[in-house]
Parts: structure tokens; sequence; C-alpha cells
């Protein structure tokens, strides 16, 4: 199985100001057809999870602009230019590369 | 607009069984792969069990292997869950979600079992 490994697990941020995410997949994600399928999702308190990030890179609809992910293979990021109140959280990390899909453990992303 | 809506979920005991269900509208069902994902109370997110979109192929975790089925109805834009030999460790809110990167989620529905 492919292990995510996400830092930090806590992340204290002030409003206003960035944030930041890494992911770290035990093994390449690119995929045969070429493509790396790395996500990025958010959980708020109490709701479901929501994608914010396909293939490393791609805002999924209605996504903010202040999230962005890169990365490639083994590691990647998911940055906030400016965090709001509205983006406290647990963010994951998750491959669809290779089954079972697999999950990082989560970052919980606090207001200082 | 994309709506997913779990339901089945309850009290189970341990070694019985339940069936979920998952209503979707908005898309067209039968062009997507499926998932149930779950998440046990104050952790993570646990991927279950995945089904294409035709319903020929499904892949499971290796914890639910033989206990759990994943199968869906295009004619009824529905997708299910039969769980069987259930133990306590199965206790979690269960999502069902669109398409291998998780494009879109329902609200989840709750599983808990206990004697």
């Amino acid at each position: 199985d492919i292990v995510m490994t996400q830092t930090p697990l806590s992340s204290p941020v002030t409003l206003g100001q960035p944030a930041s995410i890494s992911c770290r997949s035990s093994q390449s994600l690119v995929y045969s057809d070429g493509n790396t399928y790395l996500s990025w999702l958010q959980q708020r308190p109490g709701q479901p999870p929501r994608l914010l990030i396909y293939q490393i890179s791609n805002r999924f609809s209605g996504v903010p602009d202040r999230f962005s992910g890169s990365g490639a293979g083994t590691d990647f990021t998911l940055k906030i230019s400016r965090v709001e109140a509205e983006d406290v959280g647990v963010y994951y990390c998750m491959q669809a590369t290779q089954f079972p899909l697999t999950f990082g453990q989560g970052t919980k992303l606090e207001i200082e | 607009e994309v709506q997913l809506l779990e339901s089945g979920g309850g009290l189970a005991q341990p070694g019985g069984s339940l069936r979920l269900s998952c209503a979707a509208s908005g898309f067209t069902f039968s062009n997507y792969a499926m998932n149930w994902v779950r998440q046990a109370p104050g952790k993570g997110l646990e991927w279950v069990s995945r089904i294409s979109g035709g319903g020929y192929s499904s892949n499971y975790t290796d914890s639910v292997k033989g206990r759990f089925t994943i199968t869906r109805d295009n004619s009824k834009n529905t997708l299910y869950l039969q769980m069987s030999s259930l133990r306590a460790e199965d206790t979690a809110i269960y999502y069902c979600a669109k398409q291998d990167q998780m494009m879109d989620w329902g609200q989840g529905t709750l599983v808990t079992v206990s004697s």
C-alpha cells in the first residue's frame, strides 16, 4: 500500500498569513497514463470532506484561488496564500494512483 | 448540481448486517466510478471500496474483503454497500464519493456496531 505522510499534523496560523502543508508518498504517484493522481481535501468541523485540488495543482470548481497545489513524484504541497477564518478544519492529501486508495493522517489548521 | 444522499446507517450488533444506499443526482451516474469512504469517530478518512461506472469491476480495502460488497443500479442512480459480519471497528460515518478523485461527497450516514 502507498503510505501518505503529512506534515505538520497541526498548524496554528494568523489570519491573513500564508500556510503550507506537505505530503509525501511512499512511492511515486505517477500513473501509467502519465498523470499523477494526488488530491487535497478540506474537512471543516462537522462537515463532509470537500475536494480542493486534484492531479497535484488543479483547483476544483468553486475553490478560491488562494489555494494552490504543487509538487511531483512523491513530494507535494498545499499552500494557502492568505488564511481566512473559513479555512479552519482538517486537510488531507489522497492518492488515487493505486488501490487501495490512501489518505494522509490529516493536518489540523487552526487560527492563532 | 451534484447531489449524493446516503441512507441505511444505524445500530447493528457485532456479526450483523446493514445495507447502505447512496442516491445520486445531477450527473450521468453510469459514467462515473463511485467510492465508499469511512471515518471512525474522531479519526481520519479511510477508503473502503470502489466500483466502476458500469459496475463490472470493484476494489476493496483488505479489512472489508469478504464481508462488504459494493454494487450499483444505474437505472436507479443508486450506489450500495452491503455490510455483513460487522465488527466494532466498522463503526464510522460512511460517505459515498463520486469518481476516484473524490470530486463530490454526500453528507454521510453513521454506522454503529455495538451490542
